[in-house]
């Protein structure tokens, strides 16, 4: 079973400038999650989806950061313009569903992540 | 808001020692994670653990769970080399996103 694809692997880019990572799922995961990583912290969700629809986007810094998830496959997010701050590893996951009724196949299985600097 | 703190957040041990780690979180949750991370590395899932007192081992690596204490531990016996990473415990908080802890850097040395 193939397993969450990312791309690019990494990205360098200057403050105020924009930047997409793309996320494929394991196939037929519902849901899809979006987290970032900091060095030397533990990863922070930042958008959770199912299907095409977004479930918490609560911690998403909405004014530089969008996703999506057309179509309730792929997934890309963007950041425009970046911050040096915004220098981390964005991991994408996907589960097979999730949900109280479905608490059994909640198993989050992650990429090998996107690392981005902002210098 | 779900806190997740781990302790201790670095570790050098030597080979052949037994020792914990400790995850403790702040509200109620029955459902607990532990992954590790390789330097460079994506996370890779080790653990899931689902009620009270639910105990699982894999190797030299034992988790475990205590709901009502809102603890979880995990327990490496007699360490190897091979064991060195950075571990994680998680656990699910609002609408099922995950909540990690700062991370255990785990050394162990020769």
């Amino acid at each position: 079973e193939a397993g969450v694809a990312q791309s690019p692997r990494y990205k360098i880019i200057e403050k105020r400038q924009s930047v997409a990572f793309w996320c494929n799922p394991i196939s037929g995961h519902a849901t899809l999650y979006w987290y970032q990583q900091i060095l030397g912290q533990g990863p922070k969700l930042l958008i959770q989806f199912q299907n095409n629809g977004v479930v918490d986007d609560s911690q998403l810094p909405k004014d530089r950061f969008s996703a999506e998830r057309l179509k309730g496959v792929d997934s890309t997010l963007k950041i425009q313009p970046a911050k040096l701050e915004d220098s981390a590893v964005y991991l994408c996951a996907s589960s097979l569903i999730a949900g109280v009724l479905f608490r059994a196949n909640y198993e989050q299985y992650f990429g090998p992540g996107t690392r981005l600097t902002v210098t | 808001e779900l806190k997740v703190e781990q302790n201790p957040l670095f570790l050098s041990m030597q080979e052949g020692k037994n020792y914990t780690i400790y995850c403790n979180y702040s509200t109620t949750s029955d459902r607990l994670y532990w992954y590790r991370q390789d330097p460079g590395k994506s996370l890779e899932s080790l653990f899931v653990l689902l009620s009270n007192g639910a105990v699982k081992q894999e190797g030299r690596l034992m988790a475990s769970l205590d709901t009502k204490a809102r603890l979880s531990t995990l327990h490496i016996t007699a360490a190897v080399h091979d064991l060195s990473a950075t571990y994680f415990c998680a656990v699910e908080g609002g609408a099922d996103g995950l909540t990690f802890g700062k991370g255990t850097h785990l050394i162990i040395q020769p």
